[in-house]
């Protein structure tokens, strides 16, 4: 069975502290996908990244980092420098290979404080 | 390139009813999901479309059904409404593997 777990409901951090949301997945397949999307409060999910099961490597983008670590099932996201505009719910999500039926974790609710 | 669309984007519909909610993917790209989300059970797979065919489906009762078209617009019908139907119905675009899904604005679907 597929599972995402984001244990983090709500953060709160002031404008331009740091911030790492974390997201620990479950799943049978020894190949899989892992997504990260920001809903803001329009409601759109907005895609930020996408990691294949077999690419370990940390990426950076812009303030933006994610950490993925198979040994510990875990694809954690980090905000550098945070903005105010980072203020959404975060979803973490997890795909078989050749799948497009994705499974969510619950969301992170982070609320950047001017 | 233009990005997901759904129509209409609010509906307010009374127990019992039927809707249908559409989406048009983005352009080229032939698979289409729905999503279900609530407060209570946060974002759920309702079925996926691809090349006219339900490839994937979730747990939902049969009330719930889909289609594709030809030219990859999907719709999504609800029959027989219940309170608990009222969610933000999410349509998401994507290419034939595990393509990054790109989501649309989603509709809006209270249940009086």
């Amino acid at each position: 069975a597929q599972k995402v777990t984001q244990a983090q409901t709500e953060i709160s951090v002031v404008e331009k502290e740091d911030v790492t949301l974390d997201c620990v997945y479950e799943t049978r397949d020894t190949t899989y996908y892992l997504f990260w999307y920001k809903q803001p409060p329009s409601g759109e999910l907005v895609f930020l990244i996408r990691r294949n099961s077999f690419d370990e490597q940390n990426e950076i983008s812009g303030r933006y980092s994610w950490n993925f670590q198979k040994s510990t099932s875990s694809f954690n996201f980090t905000i550098t420098a945070s903005q105010v505009v980072d203020s959404a719910v975060y979803f973490c999500a997890l795909s078989a290979y050749f799948s497009n039926q994705f499974y969510f974790g619950t969301g992170t609710s982070l609320t950047v404080i001017p | 390139k233009a990005g997901v669309t759904q129509t209409p984007r609010y509906l307010i519909k009374t127990r019992g009813q039927q809707v249908t909610l559409s989406c048009s993917p983005i352009s080229g790209h032939r698979s289409v999901s729905w999503y279900q989300q609530t407060p209570g059970q946060g974002l759920q797979f309702l079925f996926e479309y691809f090349s006219e065919t339900q490839r994937n489906k979730g747990n939902f009762p049969g009330r719930f059904s889909g289609r594709q078209f030809s030219n990859s617009r999907s719709e999504m019908n609800v029959s027989t409404l219940e309170l608990g139907d009222s969610a933000l119905y999410l349509c998401a675009s994507g290419g034939q593997g595990t393509d990054t899904q790109y989501f649309g604005p989603g509709t809006r679907l209270t249940v009086l």
